[in-house]
């Protein structure tokens, strides 16, 4: 079956650094989509890409969906405390219908 | 935004008995509701697909005499764990999917804690 690897794992980070995580498939997506996770929560979606090649942003974060359909990459900048929490990257194939593939997840912490 | 609940948020029960839980879309009419479990700082893991009037759809490894999903109108799942063992702890998460508002995107619920002594 499909995999995604995500990477990194975890990131220990200092307030108002950049951060950049990442997930590569074996196999194409039609969509990328990023999910960030709270502690006791369920995850909420943060972009959503839909094209080969399109970058997509919201506030802080910037995601962009490989040319080979097989990547994808999310950004966020001058991070905050409130953006500890795990990250999950996630693919999507029309014709699964909405059945989505989960990486691993990065665990971001944001040191004040 | 469309919502989804899931009721309870935590339970705790004994071993041996049996846990309902319940997925809600609150504001639209849920086609399809996913069911996932989470064992900690791990990923969500599919554990079956439910359309709605139709029997679910299991992932190879969920034992469906264990996890029995309903499906029943367009606004409710329910999982419940037959018999449940300590090894059934785990954080168990729902999503419901529809052509609208938003087609194929899967909301997500807050997840139910759930704890076998």
């Amino acid at each position: 079956g499909q995999q995604l690897n995500q990477s990194p794992q975890s990131m220990f980070i200092q307030e108002g650094e950049d951060v950049s995580m990442n997930c590569t498939s074996s196999s194409i997506f039609n969509t990328w989509l990023w999910y960030k996770q709270d502690p006791g929560e369920g995850p909420v979606l943060l972009i959503a890409l839909y094209k080969a090649g399109e970058l997509t942003s919201n506030g802080r974060l910037t995601a962009q969906f490989g040319i080979t359909r097989k990547d994808s990459f999310l950004n966020i900048s001058a991070s905050i405390p409130s953006d500890v929490g795990i990250y999950f990257c996630a693919g999507q194939l029309t014709t699964s219908g909405s059945r989505l593939t989960f990486g691993e997840g990065t665990q971001l912490t944001v040191n004040p | 935004g469309a919502v989804v609940s899931q009721h309870p948020s935590r339970v705790i029960c004994k071993s041996g008995t049996s846990v309902k839980i319940e997925c809600r879309s609150l504001d639209f009419q849920a086609t399809t509701m996913f069911w996932y479990r989470q064992f900690p700082k791990k990923s969500l893991m599919l554990m079956a697909t439910s359309n709605e009037g139709s029997k679910a759809t299991y992932e190879q490894g969920v034992e469906k005499d264990k996890f029995l999903i309903n499906h029943a109108s367009l606004t409710l799942s329910t999982l419940t764990v037959t018999s449940a063992h300590p090894e059934d702890s785990s954080f168990y998460i729902c999503s419901a999917s529809s052509p609208w508002p938003s087609y194929n995107e899967q909301f997500f619920g807050p997840g139910t804690r759930l704890t076998v002594l």
